[in-house]
């Protein structure tokens, strides 16, 4: 069965620091994909990492895939209370289904 | 506006009560999927769906049934619910396998 373990669980946090993200798995993914969660909400689809070692920016976001393709990271400069909320990595099973697991999740506080 | 449309929001019901929470997209997508929520174990795929008539289980499917008789219909059925299918439920699509998903908005369900 593939896994997708995040850690920290939980990250509180000041305005302005920086922070990571990670998302790890002994087995391969074809692709990754992180995700954020507002309570009540459904995710929102942020970033899509295909190519081991692949760097995608979006703003203040960092996406990374790992050179194995089994891990990735997102990574977050001078946080704002706006970045509150549930971070989710996600990805398809490579064992010839198409199960689409998702990781344990990260909760971020961002406090002003 | 490109969606996944999910009814009810909320829902209180019996056990035992037969009850069809309906998911619906308007971007023509192949790939659709149902999760539950719960605390502590994050977000777990129910179902499902890589085309009309084409269905397959997820991690949690006990207790579940679904149909895939349009493109963009994919209704969860709960033919007798018990009170351990207290949960968030969402429904997802997408146009490609396992390259993120388009969340509706969720249906917060509670069996008494």
């Amino acid at each position: 069965t593939q896994l997708l373990e995040q850690s920290p669980q939980f990250l509180s946090i000041q305005e302005g620091e920086n922070l990571t993200v990670y998302c790890n798995s002994s087995s391969v993914f074809s692709s990754l994909q992180w995700y954020r969660q507002e309570p009540g909400e459904g995710p929102v689809l942020l970033v899509t990492v295909v190519t081991g070692g692949e760097v995608k920016k979006l703003k203040r976001l960092t996406f990374q895939f790992g050179d194995a393709r089994k891990d990735s990271s997102l990574h977050i400069t001078a946080a704002q209370p706006g970045d509150t909320g549930l971070y989710l990595c996600a990805g398809g099973t490579t064992s010839g289904t198409y199960k689409y697991i998702f990781g344990t999740g990260t909760r971020l506080k961002v406090l002003a | 506006e490109a969606q996944v449309t999910q009814n009810p929001r909320y829902l209180i019901t019996v056990t035992g009560k037969k009850l069809t929470v309906t998911c619906s997209q308007n971007m023509n997508h192949e790939y659709m999927s149902w999760y539950r929520q719960d605390p502590g174990l994050g977000l777990r795929q129910i179902y499902y769906s890589m085309n009309v008539e084409v269905t397959d289980k997820g991690d949690v499917p006990e207790g579940y049934k679904v149909s895939r008789k349009e493109k963009r219909n994919f209704p969860l059925i709960l033919e007798s619910p018990s009170p351990n299918q207290t949960s968030l439920y969402f429904c997802a699509s997408s146009s490609r396998a396992n390259y993120g998903y388009t969340f509706g908005s969720g249906t917060r369900l509670t069996v008494v």
